[in-house]
């Protein structure tokens, strides 16, 4: 099945700064990648996804890259801002509705602005 | 649009005892809901898949007996942890996902404590 890998587990950065967040996955099959935003105790929140038929995908100050060949995609937040502080998760599905499609997160990462 | 809620929000109960967790969609239909339990400072597990009017699909190592779901109508599932003990205790999200997308949309969570 698949297997989603997601990296760093933590990321401090200065507010100003961008922040990366780098996730793998293993079924080549896959073809939606969904990026969640986590505030402590609160429901996660879809911040930003991408198709496989989309190598790049930017709203404001997110964006998220998409690698077919390598199996990644990656989370990028520019001009980061205290409240940007929360943990992030990828995700990885499979087709459309059905028994496809179910969401295999990665283990998040939990990012933390500085002011 | 595209809210799902989630009651209740938190409860405590004693150890033996069974806890129904309802959740909904509220402004959509959802042909299929996931159940999922979050332990502190971790990732969302899928527990199980429901798709309305049929059975359940559990995740490897998910107990069915333990974790009943009903999803009776296209707006309403529900997770029943029956005989409950500590180790149960745990963040309980689930989500839900209109038909032919793949956009899941999360309830709020239940967080459930079991002394």
């Amino acid at each position: 099945g698949e297997n989603v890998e997601q990296h760093p587990s933590t990321l401090s950065v200065q507010e100003g700064d961008s922040a990366v967040i780098k996730c793998t996955y293993s079924d080549s099959a896959s073809n939606y990648f969904p990026w969640y935003k986590q505030e402590l105790g609160k429901r996660p929140q879809l911040i930003i996804d991408i198709r496989s038929n989309v190598g790049e995908k930017k709203d404001q100050r997110i964006a998220v890259t998409l690698n077919k060949t390598a199996k990644h995609f990656s989370l990028h937040i520019t001009e980061t801002q205290p409240e940007d502080s929360a943990v992030y998760f990828c995700a990885a599905s499979i087709g459309y509705g059905g028994s496809q499609g179910n969401l295999i997160f990665g283990k998040g990462t939990k990012l933390s602005v500085k002011p | 649009g595209a809210v799902v809620s989630q009651h209740p929000s938190w409860v405590i109960c004693k150890s033996g005892t069974s806890v129904k967790i309802e959740c909904r969609s509220l402004d959509f239909q959802a042909t299929t809901m996931f159940w999922y339990r979050q332990f502190p400072k971790q990732s969302l597990m899928l527990m199980a898949t429901s798709n309305e009017g049929s059975k359940a699909t559990y995740e490897q190592g998910v107990e069915k007996d333990k974790f009943l779901i009903n999803h009776a109508s296209l707006t309403l599932s529900t997770l029943t942890v029956t005989s409950a003990h500590p180790e149960d205790s745990s963040f309980y999200i689930c989500s839900a996902r209109p038909q032919d997308y793949n956009e899941q949309f999360f309830g709020p969570g239940t967080r459930l404590t079991v002394l």
